[in-house]
């Protein structure tokens, strides 16, 4: 199976700033990954579809990149709406898997 | 507006069997892959099952494999998962998330998640 790698698990970041994800595969897998954000007691949510297409609705400060094994989810400045969990997915094959979520808290 | 409803999470003995449901509207059904995956309370994500849009090609994660069963019924919009065998280690939120795909494998992204349906396995 490919396992996903996400860092870090947990970061604590203020309005306004720039926050970087990374998420790193066992084995490449092209583009067949997506980033979700997950709101306490919600379903999670698609951002990031094909590692770089902004998902329609999606604010344009998340962006996407990254091919292979490496993947960086960035949200250009942080808004309060922006504090949750983000996961990144892979897709590559019939064994999809998650990666262990970032949780992004206000400091 | 997609919806998707998911249903039949319960509270179930260890050995025991239960049968999820997700009722779909606002797409084309018939048109999609369609998945179960699920997430203990506070945890990560784990994807469990998928289906293919004609249901003629199903995959299963090994935790599952030989103990979930996944089907659909176009017809009703409906996607189901029948678990046997429940184990304790079964417990979690489940949820249907609808494929970006009809095939299924090598997709892009599950693009819309019903609202979970919880499944408790104790004695």
């Amino acid at each position: 199976d490919i396992q996903l790698t996400q860092s870090p698990s947990f970061l604590s970041a203020s309005v306004g700033d720039r926050v970087t994800i990374t998420c790193r595969a066992s084995q490449g897998i092209s583009s067949y990954l997506a980033w979700y954000q997950q709101k306490p007691g919600k379903a999670p949510q698609l951002l990031i579809y094909e590692a770089s297409r902004l998902q329609s609705g999606v604010p344009s400060r998340f962006s996407g990149s990254g091919s292979g094994t490496e993947f960086t989810l960035t949200i250009s400045s942080l808004q309060p709406e922006d504090f949750a969990t983000y996961y990144c997915h892979q897709l590559s094959g019939y064994l999809f898997t998650f990666g262990g979520g970032t949780q992004v808290e206000i400091k | 507006e997609v919806q998707l409803v998911d249903s039949g999470g319960d509270l179930v003995q260890p050995g025991r069997s239960l049968r999820l449901s997700c009722v779909a509207s606002g797409f084309d059904f018939d048109d999609y892959a369609m998945h179960w995956v699920r997430q203990v309370p506070g945890k990560g994500l784990e994807w469990v099952s998928g289906i293919r849009w004609n249901g003629d090609d199903t995959g299963y994660a090994d935790s599952v494999k030989g103990r979930f069963t996944i089907s659909r019924d176009n017809a009703k919009n409906s996607l189901y998962l029948q678990m046997n065998s429940l184990r304790p280690e079964d417990t979690a939120l489940y949820y249907c998330a609808k494929d970006i795909n009809p095939l299924l494998g090598y997709s892009y992204a599950f693009d819309y998640w019903g609202q979970g349906t919880l499944v408790t396995v104790s004695s």
